[in-house]
C-alpha cells in the first residue's frame, strides 16, 4: 500500500496570506489527524477528522481549520499567516490505535 | 490532561552497543496505548513499537524492545545492536483509547540519539 502523502512538501508564504495543505491517507484509512512541529513547542495536535467530521481539535486559534472529503483526503487551512506559524505540518492516518505519518509540509512564513 | 516526559534530550551510543531511552507519562485513565516513534533527519515520522496498557508482556520488534511499568507510568525503549541508521530523534507518545471517540497522540519532547561508528 502507498503511504500517507502530503503536498506540497515545501512552502514559503508572506505574513497575512493564507495557505492550504493537503493530505492523502493510506488507502482504507478513514481517520486523518494533523500535527504542528516546531523546535520550541515540539509536536502539537491540531485536529482529527473521521468520515468527514471533525472529531477533536487541539488548542489552536480559529485561523487553523480543516476539512475532510468523502475519499478521506484532508486539507488544512491557515489564514492570516503569522511568523510563528512557520513549522513542519504532519498529517497522519490511523488504523485502530496506530497512526502513520506522512513526510510533512515545511511551511516558512516571512 | 495527559503528559509525556522524556528526560534525556540527547544521547549517544557506540555502534553495536545497547542503549535505553527513558519515558514517563501521566494519566488518570486505565485504557491507553504507548508508542515510540523515530524521526530521522529526513523528518519522516516512523512508528517503531507499540504497547497496549492492558498487556503485561513487554512489546518487542526485532532489535527494539520496551520496558513497560504501568504502576510507575514508565515506558522505556531499548535498542540492541545499535546501527548507524538508528540515528534519529525518538519520541515517546501516548494515545487514549475510546471506542467511539477521537484519538489524539500526545508526544514527549524527544530524545536525540546519535550512533557513533
Amino acid at each position: 500500500k502507498a503511504g500517507v502523502t502530503q503536498t506540497p512538501r515545501y512552502l514559503i508564504k508572506t505574513r497575512g496570506q493564507q495557505v492550504t495543505l493537503s493530505c492523502s491517507p493510506i488507502s482504507g484509512h478513514r481517520s486523518v489527524s494533523w500535527y504542528q512541529q516546531t523546535p520550541g513547542q515540539g509536536l502539537q495536535f491540531l485536529f482529527e477528522y473521521f468520515s468527514e467530521t471533525q472529531r477533536n481539535k487541539g488548542n489552536f486559534p480559529g485561523r487553523f481549520s480543516g476539512r475532510q472529503f468523502s475519499n478521506s483526503r484532508s486539507e488544512m487551512n491557515v489564514s492570516t499567516l503569522e511568523l510563528g506559524d512557520s513549522a513542519l505540518y504532519l498529517c497522519a492516518s490511523r488504523s485502530g490505535s496506530e497512526q502513520y505519518f506522512g513526510p510533512g509540509t515545511r511551511l516558512t512564513v516571512t | 490532561a495527559q503528559t509525556v516526559t522524556q528526560s534525556q534530550p540527547e544521547m549517544s551510543v557506540q555502534e553495536a552497543e545497547t542503549v535505553t531511552l527513558s519515558c514517563t507519562y501521566d494519566t488518570s485513565e486505565s485504557n491507553y496505548y504507548l508508542f515510540w516513534y523515530k524521526q530521522p533527519p529526513s523528518r519522516q515520522m516512523i512508528l517503531v513499537i507499540r504497547q497496549e496498557a492492558y498487556k503485561q508482556q513487554n512489546a518487542t520488534e526485532n532489535r527494539f524492545s520496551v520496558n513497560f511499568q504501568k504502576a510507575a507510568k514508565s515506558f522505556s525503549l531499548k535498542i540492541s545492536d545499535s546501527q548507524l541508521g538508528d540515528t534519529a530523534m525518538y519520541f515517546c507518545a501516548f494515545i487514549l483509547y475510546s471506542g467511539a471517540g477521537s484519538y489524539q497522540l500526545t508526544f514527549g519532547k524527544g530524545t536525540k540519539l546519535s550512533v557513533i561508528p
